[in-house]
């Protein structure tokens, strides 16, 4: 089966722009994540789907940050306007479900450097 | 809430030998585990979970990890290690019933010839 699709894989972009991240879950997922990942740090939670609907996004910093799964398969994570503190690779995983059941597969990842 | 305290952020070993990777968390409620292993430039595998029943956890790769409920640990070992296992590690704890994952810092695990 095709794995989790992200693109783009480097993104380099200047403070103050908007930058867009894209990912494709596997095929009948419903359960969909956007994590970040900081430099020498574990993956953090941003924002989880149930089909279309966002189900955890309290850890969402809402002032700049968007996302959205229209349809309930693929989904974009949208900053705007981006900052310095930004910068980091940008995971996204899909399950079938959200029952621990269901493993997590993960995307490689965009990893997005602010200057 | 939940954390997950990842103590060695890198372990070195040679070819063959054995290791241990420690995982210590701290939770208010019942709890699933995690090992996942990254690869450079690649996103995150799973390598086992402990979710019931045995405390005693085989994954892929040679992998184990053993579940402590009493010292809160869910440490990962391989007997013998490969030049292949060189990556990061993170452990992850859950709470039960649904999956809302919390990753320690990870530690990266540098197998040498």
């Amino acid at each position: 089966e095709a794995g989790v699709v992200q693109s783009p894989r480097y993104k380099i972009i200047e403070k103050k722009q908007p930058v867009a991240f894209w990912c494709n879950p596997i095929s009948g997922h419903n359960t969909l994540y956007w994590y970040r990942q900081n430099l020498g740090q574990g993956p953090e939670l941003l924002i989880r789907y149930e089909n279309e609907e966002a189900v955890d996004d309290s850890q969402l910093p809402k002032d700049r940050f968007s996302a959205e799964r229209l349809k309930g398969v693929d989904s974009t994570l949208k900053i705007q306007p981006a900052e310095l503190g930004d910068s980091a690779v940008y995971l996204c995983a899909s399950s079938l479900d959200d029952g621990a059941n269901s493993p997590l597969h993960f995307g490689n990842g965009t990893r997005l450097t602010v200057t | 809430a939940q954390s997950v305290t990842q103590l060695d952020s890198q372990v070195p070993v040679f070819e063959e030998a054995p290791v241990e990777l420690r995982c210590n968390y701290s939770s208010s409620v019942s709890v699933y585990l995690f090992w996942y292993v990254q690869y450079p430039n690649q996103g995150l595998q799973l390598l086992l979970k402990y979710l019931s029943g045995s405390t005693l956890v085989k994954g892929i790769n040679g992998f184990e990890a053993e579940f402590n409920k009493s010292q809160t640990s869910f440490h990962l070992r391989k007997p013998s290690v490969h030049i292949s296992d060189t990556a990061e590690y993170f452990c992850a704890v859950s709470p039960t019933g649904f999956q809302k994952l919390v990753f320690g810092t990870g530690t990266r695990l540098l197998v040498s010839p």
